[in-house]
C-alpha cells in the first residue's frame, strides 16, 4: 500500500484565491511527522511546513497550513492568496518515528502540479 | 558558501560507465540521504549514512555505491549506468533523527544514460 497519496496530479487556482492540496498517508506508527515541500521549475526542494503526530494544533507557516485530520490519516496543505510564484509541484512527505527503521527517511507522495492563474 | 551542494548540477553518460556524483554539506549534519527523482514516483531513498563510516541501503539501492570517509561528503557512484538511471538525484542531510527534524536538500544533478 502507498504510504503517502496525492490524489490530485495537477490543480489549477486564480490568483488571491485560497487552495487546497491534498495528503493521505498509511502508517501504523504511533509517532510520526508529515512535511510539505515546494519544488518549483527549477528543481529546488523547498521546505514549507511540518506537522507531528502528536501536536494538538494544526501547523501554519505564513500563507501556508497543514489542515491534519488524524483519524482520517490526511494532512492536506491549505495556500491562502495564491500567488504566481506558488506555481510549482508540491510533494507530501512523512518520516516514521520507528517503522522505517534507522534510516528515518522520508517517503515522499507522487506530488500535485499546482498552477496559479493570473 | 554554508549549505548542501551537487555536483556536477548535469551530467550526461554512456551506459556501461562509471559516474560519481558528489554531495557536500557544510553544517556538519550527522545524517545524509540519497534521492532520485522519477516522473510519477516522487522522491525514493537510495542509500543514506548516520554519520561516518555508516551506510545503509534505502528503497531501490541496485546499482548503487556509496561511501562517507568524511562527515560532510557523501558521493554516490553509479558503477556500470543503465538507462533507466537517467533520473534526477538529490542530497539531503539532516542534524538529527528524530521525526521533527527537516531534511535539507542540495540543487540536484540531472543525469541521462544514452
Amino acid at each position: 500500500a502507498q504510504k503517502i497519496t496525492q490524489t490530485q496530479p495537477g490543480m489549477f487556482v486564480q490568483e488571491k484565491e485560497a487552495v487546497t492540496l491534498d495528503c493521505t498517508y498509511d502508517t501504523s506508527d504511533p509517532s510520526y511527522g508529515l512535511f510539505w515541500y515546494k519544488q518549483p521549475s527549477s528543481g529546488e526542494m523547498i521546505f514549507l511546513i511540518y506537522q507531528g503526530s502528536y501536536d494538538q494544533q494544526n501547523a501554519t507557516e505564513g500563507r501556508y497550513s497543514l489542515n491534519f485530520q488524524k483519524a482520517r490519516k490526511s494532512a492536506n496543505l491549505v495556500i491562502s492568496a495564491s500567488q504566481l510564484g506558488d506555481s510549482a509541484m508540491y510533494f507530501c512527505a512523512m518520516r516514521e518515528a520507528y517503522l522505517s527503521g534507522s534510516a528515518r527517511q522520508l517517503t515522499f507522495g507522487s506530488g500535485t502540479q499546482l498552477t496559479v492563474l493570473p | 558558501d554554508a549549505g548542501i551542494t551537487q555536483s556536477p548540477r548535469y551530467k550526461i553518460t554512456e551506459t556501461g560507465r562509471q559516474v560519481t556524483l558528489m554531495c557536500h554539506q557544510t553544517w556538519s549534519h550527522s545524517y545524509m540521504f540519497w534521492y532520485r527523482q522519477d516522473l510519477g514516483h516522487g522522491l525514493r531513498l537510495i542509500y543514506y549514512s548516520a554519520a561516518a563510516d555508516i551506510t545503509d541501503k534505502g528503497e531501490v539501492p541496485d546499482g548503487y555505491v556509496v561511501s562517507r570517509s568524511k562527515t560532510e561528503n557523501f558521493p554516490l557512484t553509479l558503477e556500470s549506468a543503465t538507462r533507466s538511471q537517467t533520473s534526477v538525484y538529490f542530497c539531503a542531510s539532516s542534524p538529527g533523527q528524530g521525526v521533527s527534524y527537516e531534511q535539507y536538500f542540495g540543487p540536484g544533478t540531472r543525469l541521462t544514460v544514452t
